[in-house]
């Protein structure tokens, strides 16, 4: 299947600084979406952006698809943003809405 | 979007026993998926549960060990059967609602002791 990296692994902020986290493909894709995940497990659909660029509020994400990555961007952190990103993508050719997962980046953003 | 709620939200239950997890969601959909999330790892396909047939099973993972049935297009379920403490994860149901957006349930979190 289609392997997905993100990076990096971890990730530690004071309030008010700005990320940048990246997820890199290995191969053509129909549908990449970022999640969070908060601490109580539940994942919270951020971006579905397969490409170009969205912006909603304090967050933006940008996929090159051509390029096969993508980035997310966190501006002004806030305490609660903590938790963990996650980028899924679905392979041209896969199974329709099969998403393959990276391995996510934990943020951890102070007061 | 869709709505999907899961019951439980979390169980304790001893080994050798077995857990079943049900997915509901507020509209009727394509695709249902399940998916499992072992601790602090990341998320694992299951198997896609599909509507009137048999589950379609990601390699290492078992119609035996895993039952899932999808009796119609808003619901299904996951039977964890004769656990043992490495079953211990998060489980989540998801559906594609064919909008090309993926939507997650709040997930079942299970301990087996």
């Amino acid at each position: 299947g289609i392997q997905v990296e993100q990076s990096p692994p971890d990730l530690i902020l004071q309030e008010g600084a700005n990320s940048t986290l990246r997820c890199n493909f290995s191969d053509s894709v129909n549908n990449l979406q970022w999640f969070h995940q908060n601490p109580w497990g539940q994942l919270i659909n951020l971006f579905y952006i397969p490409s170009g660029t969205k912006q909603n509020g304090r967050l933006s994400a940008t996929t090159v698809a051509t390029e096969r990555y993508s980035l997310l961007y966190i501006s002004s952190s806030q305490t609660t943003d903590s938790g963990v990103y996650f980028c899924a993508v679905e392979g041209r050719g896969s199974t329709l809405g099969r998403l393959y997962f990276g391995r996510g980046t934990q943020l951890t953003v102070w007061p | 979007s869709a709505v999907i709620s899961q019951k439980p939200s979390r169980d304790i239950c001893q080994r050798g026993t077995s857990l079943t997890i049900q997915c509901q969601v507020d509209s009727q959909v394509t695709m249902m998926f399940w998916y499992r999330q072992q601790p602090g790892q990341s998320l694992t396909l299951i198997a896609t549960a599909n509507q009137g047939s048999e589950a379609t099973y990601e390699s290492g993972f078992v119609i035996d060990k895993f039952p899932i049935s999808r009796p119609n297009l808003t619901f299904s379920t996951l039977t964890v059967s004769n656990m043992s403490p490495e079953d211990s994860s998060i489980y989540l149901c998801s559906v594609w609602a064919g909008d090309y957006e993926q939507y997650f349930g709040p997930g079942t979190r299970l301990t087996v002791t």
